[in-house]
């Protein structure tokens, strides 16, 4: 099964505004990493948040990392068309196959 | 850096055909993995390879699929015989690390179609 499940499935919002959204996973993690898909292109490496830390910055992206609840949150502030694409999730679990696995993604569209 | 390079870009055959796909990883990283993609199923780990070696094969589906590793340069997924059942995107990553939970790199995909 899936290690872990992005919410929502799908996001309509307008550009300029901000995009959350969410992971949530089973089991005790090593890290925790975003990557983002544009249509038709491979996946792109965003950001890797360790599980011992709480948040993370790059850019306009924001990552947090709540190791008690299991769950993750990214943050896309001031959003650009650009920023159009589905978004994984992907942990690193402690136990068990070592493998990256990655959620069914969060598909974001940003409205012009 | 020229990234993980991967051929075909799309590929179109029938049913009961031979499909060899090919992976180029980045020069310096020991880790290459190979993911299928689909709509039903998202991202699934095929295989890994670190160091040339494969580690863990345990997503690959059936005795149809095969993956190969002879140098640090690269790397192929056989498909034989093919079923349209393996129709996805396919794509190839690679890392630098003895984990598998390390930062990826990938490819911009196979495209399979068996019809």
């Amino acid at each position: 099964s899936q290690q872990g499940e992005e919410d929502p499935q799908a996001l309509s919002i307008q550009e300029g505004e901000n995009a959350t959204m969410n992971c949530s996973y089973k089991t005790s993690i090593n890290n925790l990493q975003w990557y983002r898909q544009n249509s038709g292109r491979g996946l792109v490496h965003l950001i890797l948040i360790r599980s011992n830390e709480r948040e993370k910055h790059s850019g306009r992206l924001r990552v947090t990392l709540d190791t008690s609840k299991k769950s993750s949150s990214l943050l896309i502030t001031a959003s650009r068309a650009a920023d159009t694409a589905s978004y994984f999730c992907a942990t690193d679990a402690i136990q068990g196959a070592q493998k990256l696995v990655f959620g069914q993604g969060t598909r974001l569209t940003i409205n012009p | 850096d020229a990234g993980v390079i991967q051929s075909p870009r799309h590929e179109v055959t029938e049913m009961g055909q031979e499909v060899t796909l090919r992976c180029k990883p980045i020069s310096g990283h020991n880790s290459l993995f190979w993911y299928r993609q689909t709509m039903m199923r998202g991202l699934e780990l095929l295989i890994y390879f670190n160091n040339n070696v494969p580690i863990d094969d345990s997503g690959m589906p059936e005795d149809r699929f095969s993956a190969k590793m002879p140098n640090a340069s690269f790397s192929t997924l056989k498909i034989q015989p093919s079923e349209p059942r393996d129709s996805a995107v396919y794509f190839c990553a690679s890392s630098f690390g003895d984990r598998a939970g390390e930062k990826l790199f990938f490819g911009s995909g196979t495209q399979l179609s068996v019809l």
